[in-house]
This record gives structure tokens, sequence and C-alpha cells, in this order.
């Protein structure tokens, strides 16, 4: 299997605390995409990151990219109880996409 | 723009029967895949298509056979169900490119007894 792995499994936070997820792949890319899952809902993108980038932002999202150690990172700054929701790295090689198992956060109220 | 639609919403079936998952989006994009979720596995991509007329395998395409006819519809096809593929199932789309994110419906939790 070509996925990636996200790290933690899960993560519980308070309300206002940084929430750090990572994702680590297998192969070389083209870009990075990181999705949120609502618990019984489809994905929805967050971000995207290319292959020749090391950090981006958007909003409360820093994601970091080192393809050197083919691994990437999510950072969400002052988590709301609204973050609580699962979070999956994916990876695009040519025309497939190749998603990581998922990090399951949980923000406190 | 309704976006990515996915009907049924659930679906119960007996092993052995066959079934048809559907998929169509609105935003006139090129690329429609089909995932499977898991418990613990992430998103797997069973078979995707970059335009009408045009599909290819992903990572676990057995028991499954897409087409696409027309650029707004992308159905999955279950030839003989069997228990192993009790799933949520998920569809997606996007413009062409490497650099596109990916639109997703709201998927379609399917039992095989």
């Amino acid at each position: 299997s070509q996925q990636g792995e996200e790290d933690p499994q899960a993560l519980s936070i308070q309300e206002g605390e940084n929430a750090t997820m990572n994702c680590s792949y297998k192969t070389s890319i083209n870009n990075l995409q990181w999705y949120r899952q609502n618990s019984g809902r489809g994905l929805v993108h967050l971000i995207l990151i290319r292959s020749n980038e090391r950090e981006k932002h958007s909003g409360r999202l820093r994601v970091t990219l080192d393809t050197s150690k083919k691994s990437s990172s999510l950072l969400i700054t002052a988590s709301r109880a609204a973050d609580t929701a699962s979070y999956f790295c994916a990876t695009n090689t040519g025309n497939q996409f190749y998603f990581g198992t998922g990090t399951s956060l949980t923000v406190i109220p | 723009n309704a976006g990515v639609t996915q009907t049924p919403k659930f679906q119960v079936l007996k092993t052995g029967q066959s079934m048809t998952l559907q998929c169509a989006q609105d935003m006139n994009h090129e690329y429609m895949s089909w995932y499977r979720q898991d418990p613990g596995m992430g998103l797997r991509l069973i078979h995707y298509s970059v335009g009408a007329g045009i599909t290819d395998q992903g990572e676990v395409p057995n028991g499954y056979n897409v087409s696409r006819s027309t650029t707004e519809d992308f159905p999955l096809r279950l030839l003989s169900a069997a228990p192993s593929q009790t799933s949520v199932y998920f569809c997606a789309s996007s413009r062409q490119g490497s650099y596109n994110e990916q639109f997703f419906g709201p998927g379609t939790r399917l039992t095989v007894l």
C-alpha cells in the first residue's frame, strides 16, 4: 500500500490550545493536501502544499512539508470546539491520490 | 450548485447481489474518483476517470466496475457483492491537474450480509 500515516491517531485538547498532527508518506509526490472529515460526512479540502514549497498558511492553519523526510505537519492554532473532526493528509502522484489513516481531533470546550 | 451528489445514502445487500452506486457532479470537473473508507484504513482509491470515456484502476479495483459516459456522471457497479465490500463509499471530483482540490460527496454506507 502507498498510504501515508498520520500521527497521532487520536488527539484531545482544550479549546484555545494548538493542535499538531503529522503525516508521513512513502513515494515522491506532486503535492500534499490536508482534508477534514466531520463525523458521518464527506471530506472537505483544507490546504494544499506543492512539493517545492516548505510552509504554507491559511487562516489558523499552518502546513509544513519536508520532502527529504517524506513528512508533513498540520498545525491548527487557537482551536475551537468546531475543529473537532478527523484530519487526513493526501498525496498525489500522477492521477492517483493516496490518503493517510487520519488523526481524530477532539477539542474540549 | 449541488456539488457532488451520491445516491443512495444507505444500502443493504445480500451476498451475490449486484447494485450501482450513483455519483454526479455539476461543476464540469474532468476528474472523478471513487474511494472506500474502512475503519483504521483511511480512504483507498477504487477507480478514477480523467474525462468522459476514460477510466482507470486505483489501489483496490477488484470487484468493482465503472464507466464514464458523460462528464457529469460516474457510477460504481458491484457485480456480485461480498461481505468484504461492506464499507462507506465516497465519490469525489476535481478539475484536471495535479494542483486541484477534490470535492467529495456525502458518501454511501453499504452493508453486505
